[in-house]
């Protein structure tokens, strides 16, 4: 089975921690995705990836950053974690135009 | 940048009914997508509609894209309990690279 694997399914970290989300496709997908997802806000793009190393800015990129050092892996960092960022992490990959894969999600609670 | 637009934001069915969820856009598309997600998990694709295509099947889902409403509407025929999901719709807007764009989705719940 294809998938993509994110790292924790659960993550509690403090306010001002470095936080890393790891993101990896076993599918050779050349885009690669971060959405946050809040109640009531849907989904929100917070960088996207279309070649290694090439990153793009999504509607929400503030307070994060992205490394993409190979095809298969796609990292999400909050630089200095804040409660804003409690929330559900969604990873996602695709070739071209077609459908996303998505994984199982991180919820990350920052205390 | 919220393109899609889900209603009704909350449905709930009996066992055996049809279900059906609608989404409207925004701007031009390559194409629009149907994705369910079960509580506390990730998406899981269900549907792709191409901008040149006006109906699309698969098994009991069935997809109707207007281009010229900018609307879009899934059909769950039969519901069954397991179809208890949140439904979003996503668009892949010509002029937003390659990220799709999704809606707030709509949820579902069908009782037996």
């Amino acid at each position: 089975d294809v998938k993509v694997t994110q790292s924790s399914r659960y993550l509690v970290k403090r306010t001002g921690e470095k936080v890393f989300l790891e993101c990896v496709q076993d599918m050779d997908h050349e885009n690669m995705f971060w959405y946050r997802q809040d109640p009531g806000l849907g989904l929100r793009l917070i960088y996207f990836s279309y070649d290694v190393k090439m990153k793009e800015k999504g509607d929400i990129p503030e307070g994060y950053s992205v490394s993409r050092e190979k095809k298969e892996r796609f990292s999400l960092i909050l630089e200095s974690a804040s409660t804003n960022q409690t929330s559900m992490y969604l990873c996602a990959s695709r070739m071209a135009q077609g459908g996303y894969t998505f994984g199982s999600g991180t919820r990350l609670t920052v205390v | 940048s919220q393109q899609g637009e889900e209603d009704p934001q909350a449905l709930s069915i009996q066992e055996g009914e049809n279900a059906t969820m609608n989404c409207s856009y925004k701007t031009s598309i390559n194409n629009l997508q149907w994705y369910r997600q079960n509580s506390g998990r990730g998406l899981v694709h269900l549907i792709l509609i191409r901008s040149n295509e006006r109906e699309k099947h698969s098994g009991r889902l069935r997809v109707t894209l207007d281009t010229s409403k900018k609307s879009s509407s899934l059909l769950i025929t039969a519901s069954r309990a397991a179809d208890t999901a949140s439904y979003f719709c996503a668009t892949d807007a010509v002029q937003a690279g390659t990220a799709l764009i999704f809606g707030k989705g709509t949820t579902l719940s069908v009782s037996s």
